[in-house]
């Protein structure tokens, strides 16, 4: 089963605004990171945050992490036609590279 | 540099066959993962292997299976299989860090259909 829940499931917006996404996991986590996917195709990685970070930034993208409340979220600013796609939070805890992933947010950008 | 390569890409098995499929890590790193992905249960970790060990498990019938080899390339074998298979494979690379997690490289993917 997964760890993480996401909200929205699914997000349309215009292009030029902004998209939001939520993560929520379980148990404590040595980082979040976030990943895009085009139509069932291969992940692409976006971001990592570790756990002792509160925001990062890298482009049009901004990340928080709230450990305490055991939630990250994903803002894409600006968006373009190009962003959509489905946005996956991945939690990675422990020994190795084990990634646990959220449900996932489908998010649409109408030109 | 080359990216996580996969093979197949697509591939259609009867019930009750046995599926091979093929990961090349990106060069250098040593840590390889596999996940399933299905419309129903989403991205689901499979197992992992570092330096040919299994280093993590996830919840999957012993039916599924997997090893790496001593260039790092990786291997997952599905035995007697069943329609509940059919789902999107992915494989990830990363880099070993010793301290921390660090970020997955993925493959393309192959789709495994069970009819």
């Amino acid at each position: 089963s997964q760890q993480g829940e996401e909200d929205p499931q699914a997000l349309s917006i215009q292009e030029g605004e902004n998209a939001t996404m939520n993560c929520s996991y379980k148990t404590s986590i040595n980082n979040l990171q976030w990943y895009r996917q085009n139509s069932g195709r291969g992940l692409v990685h976006l971001i990592l945050i570790r756990s002792n970070e509160r925001e990062k930034h890298s482009g049009r993208l901004r990340v928080t992490l709230d450990t305490s409340k055991k939630s990250s979220s994903l803002l894409i600013t600006a968006s373009r036609a190009a962003d959509t796609a489905s946005y996956f939070c991945a939690a990675g805890r422990g020994a190795g590279n084990m990634l646990t992933f959220g449900g996932g947010t489908r998010l649409m950008v109408k030109p | 540099k080359a990216g996580v390569t996969q093979t197949p890409r697509y591939l259609i098995k009867t019930r009750g066959q046995q599926v091979t499929l093929s990961c090349s890590p990106i060069s250098g790193h040593r840590s390889v993962s596999w996940y399933q992905q299905t419309p129903g249960q989403g991205l689901q970790f499979l197992f992992e292997y570092f330096s040919e060990t299994q280093r993590n498990k996830g919840n999957f019938p012993g039916r599924f299976s997997g090893r790496q080899f001593s260039n790092s390339r990786s291997e997952m074998n599905v035995s007697t299989l069943e329609l509940g298979d059919s789902a999107l494979y992915l494989c990830a690379s990363s880099l070993e860090n010793p301290l921390l997690n660090t970020e997955a490289f993925f493959g393309q993917g192959t789709r495994l259909t069970v009819v």
